[in-house]
């Protein structure tokens, strides 16, 4: 398995409340990714990065946030959580344009 | 709305049948990828097809890609109950830094 790792796994945070999403890589691949995944939308892209301080906007990026200081670690930061922003949040790495992602184990969120 | 939308939606199907599920996208591609989803786990990637690639097979799995009609198809040959899952198509778009999923098919193989 491509050593992927997201934390954590679970967390229930109040509204308003920041909250970070780490995802962490060990195989030294270029490109990571955030998405989110609701009921009925499919995986939805929130921002992704291409090298170390390299990130851009996907499709859903508002209310969202990342950083990306170095190749291993891509952070998701919600800077003031809310009920629309329960849902399940998948990292995923690939190495280059022509090669496959590889996943997390997702993160289950839950704003209350 | 998304890059890429799988249709249909969900699929119901008797063991040993082949399951068709397509992918239709909006922008010009650098590949599509498809991708298998258990309840409640990560994606793990079933094939790549390149732009300039028209069929690939591994498996029991047919990818087709129809730049022309910027459509994807993938067959599931003979399928197994332990195919049951939700199947994904992936596009690669700007410059291939971007990668985005479509809705998913559910397809369910009843033994």
């Amino acid at each position: 398995d491509a050593g992927i790792t997201q934390s954590p796994r679970h967390k229930v945070t109040e509204t308003g409340t920041p909250v970070t999403l780490r995802c962490h890589q060990t195989e030294n691949h270029r490109y990571m990714y955030w998405y989110r995944q609701d009921p009925g939308h499919g995986l939805r892209l929130i921002h992704y990065s291409y090298g170390v301080k390299d990130t851009d906007k996907g499709e859903v990026s508002d209310g969202y946030s990342v950083s990306r200081s170095k190749t291993e670690d891509f952070l998701l930061t919600l800077e003031s959580a809310t009920s629309s922003q329960t849902s399940v949040y998948f990292c995923a790495i690939r190495a280059r344009v022509d090669t496959e992602a590889f996943f997390g184990q997702g993160t289950r969120l839950t704003v209350v | 709305s998304q890059q890429g939308e799988e249709d249909p939606q969900a699929l119901s199907i008797q063991e040993g049948e082949n399951a068709t599920m397509n992918c239709s996208y909006k922008t010009s591609i650098n590949n599509l990828q498809w991708y298998r989803q258990n309840s409640g786990r990560g994606l793990v990637h079933l094939i790549l097809i390149r732009s300039n690639e028209r069929e690939k097979h591994s498996g029991r799995l047919r990818v087709t890609l129809d730049t022309s009609k910027k459509s994807s198809s993938l067959l599931i040959t003979a399928s197994r109950a332990a195919d049951t899952a939700s199947y994904f198509c992936a596009t690669v778009v700007n410059a291939g830094n971007m990668l985005t999923f479509g809705g998913g098919t559910r397809l369910m193989v009843k033994p």
